[in-house]
């Protein structure tokens, strides 16, 4: 089974700051990770995902994220956060060559003050 | 190309009534995936199905229950609701294997 831990329920940041929220996970097998944004009142939308290969990838508006198996993490990154920002981040894996099944984290709330 | 579509987009029912929740995956997807989200909780999985058999299941009791059609549409069902059935339904569709991706959900509110 696969559990997701995602270390800070809440992130306020002033607008240009960089902010990491951060993830850690949970596998006996080989998991694919990935990171969606839920904007208030909205479904999820696919922020980035890591199947295989380089350990960082990049997604949409600016984030990237960075796979450490040895840390069994997948921190997500932003450089300069906008306003447009603020929404709630949810860390998910999936076992590899499993149901698909997403477990997902708890989120943390990103909030981009001006 | 349209992304998943559900329907309907909001739902007020009373304990112990059925409520049938849809959703159409994106044009090319064969799996459809449902989650349950509780008000500030992550999804929790409900059900996959792929080419219309069930793939997986998550801990749901058995008032819950789905379907795929061969138009790879699919259909939530869930009986005798309860007030702890109120949440944001999620449907999400794939090729099948990786990547899903999420309708706008429908939120159920059970009176």
């Amino acid at each position: 089974a696969q559990s997701v831990t995602q270390l800070d329920s809440q992130v306020p940041v002033f607008e240009e700051a960089p902010v990491e929220l951060r993830c850690n996970y949970s596998s006996s097998v080989s998991v694919y990770l990935f990171w969606y944004v839920q904007y208030p009142n909205q479904g999820l939308q696919l922020l980035l995902k890591y199947l295989s290969g380089s350990t960082l990838v990049k997604g949409i508006n600016g984030f990237e994220a960075e796979f450490n198996k040895s840390q069994t993490s997948f921190h997500l990154r932003k450089p300069s956060v906008h306003i447009s920002d603020t929404a709630e981040y949810f860390c998910a894996v999936s076992a590899q060559g499993g149901s698909e099944k997403l477990v997902f984290g708890k989120g943390t709330k990103l909030t981009v003050n001006p | 190309d349209a992304g998943v579509t559900q329907s309907p987009t909001h739902l007020i029912k009373t304990r112990g009534q059925h409520v049938t929740l849809r959703c159409s995956p994106i044009s090319g997807h064969k799996s459809v995936s449902w989650y349950q989200q509780v008000l500030g909780q992550g999804p929790q999985f409900i059900f996959q199905y792929y080419e219309k058999e069930e793939r997986g299941r998550g801990n749901f009791p058995d008032r819950f229950s789905a379907r795929q059609f061969p138009n790879y549409s699919s259909e939530l069902n869930v009986n005798a609701l309860l007030l702890g059935d109120s949440a944001l339904y999620l449907c999400a569709s794939s090729r099948g294997w990786e990547t899903q991706y999420f309708g706008p959900g429908t939120r159920l509110l059970v009176l």
